[in-house]
C-alpha cells in the first residue's frame, strides 16, 4: 500500500540548534525522496531531494539520509534560523501501472525556530 | 518561480456553483498534478496527467473533473460546490518523473 509516515507533528528548537525530521515508506519500490518547504500560504518548495542509489546528499545547512533497508530517510538542518520556520513535507515515489509514479507525501512538520 | 502558473489566484463561490482552476505546467514538463490543501491538512493528491492522458487517481471526488490538452495546459473542474471544498488547489509538474515543481496554488472559498 502507499503510506508515508513523518515525524514529528511540530517540532521547536531554538536558533542555532539542529533540527532533524523523519519519515518511513512502505513501498519497497519507492526511489525518489524530495523533502519540501511550505511557508504559510504559499507554494511547498523543493529544498532537497535523493535517491535511491545515494545514502546521503547535503545542500549547505540542509542534509537528507536514506535507508533503503529499513525503508526510512530523515532530513537534517543544522545551525536553525528563524526564516527556517515552515512546514516540512517529505514525499516518497510510488510506481502505477503503466510505468507513471506519482509522489505520496507525509502529513508535514511544523517547524518553529525560535530567537 | 517555478514556472508552473495557475489561474485565478483567489476565488469566491456559492454552494452549488462550478469553478475551473487553470494550469500552465513549466515549459517542457510534460506531467501534470493537481492536489488539494484544506486548512492545516496535508496535500491530498488528486489526478495525474501525463502528455495528455490521465495516469493516476487519488482521491478525486466525483463532482471534480481534469483534463490535459495538446498543449500541455491542464483545467481542474468543480462542480456542485459545497463548504467542505474551500481549499488551497495546487497545481506542480515535471518532466517525466522526478523534481516536481508547484505553482503558488489557487485558493477557492465556498460560502
Amino acid at each position: 500500500g502507499e503510506n508515508v509516515e513523518q515525524h514529528p507533528s511540530t517540532l521547536s528548537v531554538q536558533e542555532g540548534d539542529s533540527a532533524v525530521i523523519k519519515c518511513t515508506y512502505s513501498d519497497s519500490a519507492s526511489n525518489y525522496f524530495p523533502w519540501y518547504k511550505q511557508e504559510l500560504g504559499k507554494r511547498p518548495q523543493l529544498i532537497i531531494d535523493i535517491r535511491s542509489n545515494v545514502g546521503e546528499k547535503k545542500d549547505q545547512r540542509i542534509a537528507v539520509t536514506l535507508n533503503k533497508t529499513a525503508k526510512h530517510f530523515s532530513l537534517h538542518i543544522t545551525e536553525t534560523q528563524p526564516e527556517d520556520s515552515a512546514v516540512y513535507f517529505c514525499a516518497a515515489s510510488m510506481r502505477l501501472q503503466g510505468g507513471s509514479e506519482k509522489l505520496v507525501f507525509g502529513k508535514g512538520t511544523k517547524l518553529t525556530v525560535n530567537p | 518561480d517555478s514556472g508552473v502558473t495557475q489561474t485565478p489566484k483567489h476565488l469566491i463561490t456559492a454552494t452549488g456553483q462550478r469553478v475551473t482552476l487553470r494550469c500552465s505546467p513549466r515549459s517542457g514538463d510534460l506531467s501534470v498534478y493537481w492536489y488539494q490543501q484544506s486548512l492545516d491538512q496535508g496535500l491530498q493528491f488528486l489526478i495525474q496527467y501525463y502528455n495528455g492522458e490521465e495516469r493516476a487517481k487519488g482521491n478525486i471526488l466525483e463532482r471534480f473533473s481534469a483534463q490535459q490538452f495538446p498543449d500541455l495546459h491542464s483545467e481542474l473542474n468543480l462542480s456542485s460546490l459545497e463548504l467542505g471544498d474551500s481549499a488551497l488547489y495546487f497545481c506542480a509538474s515535471s518532466f517525466t518523473f522526478g523534481q516536481v515543481f508547484f505553482g503558488e496554488g489557487s485558493w477557492l472559498t465556498v460560502v
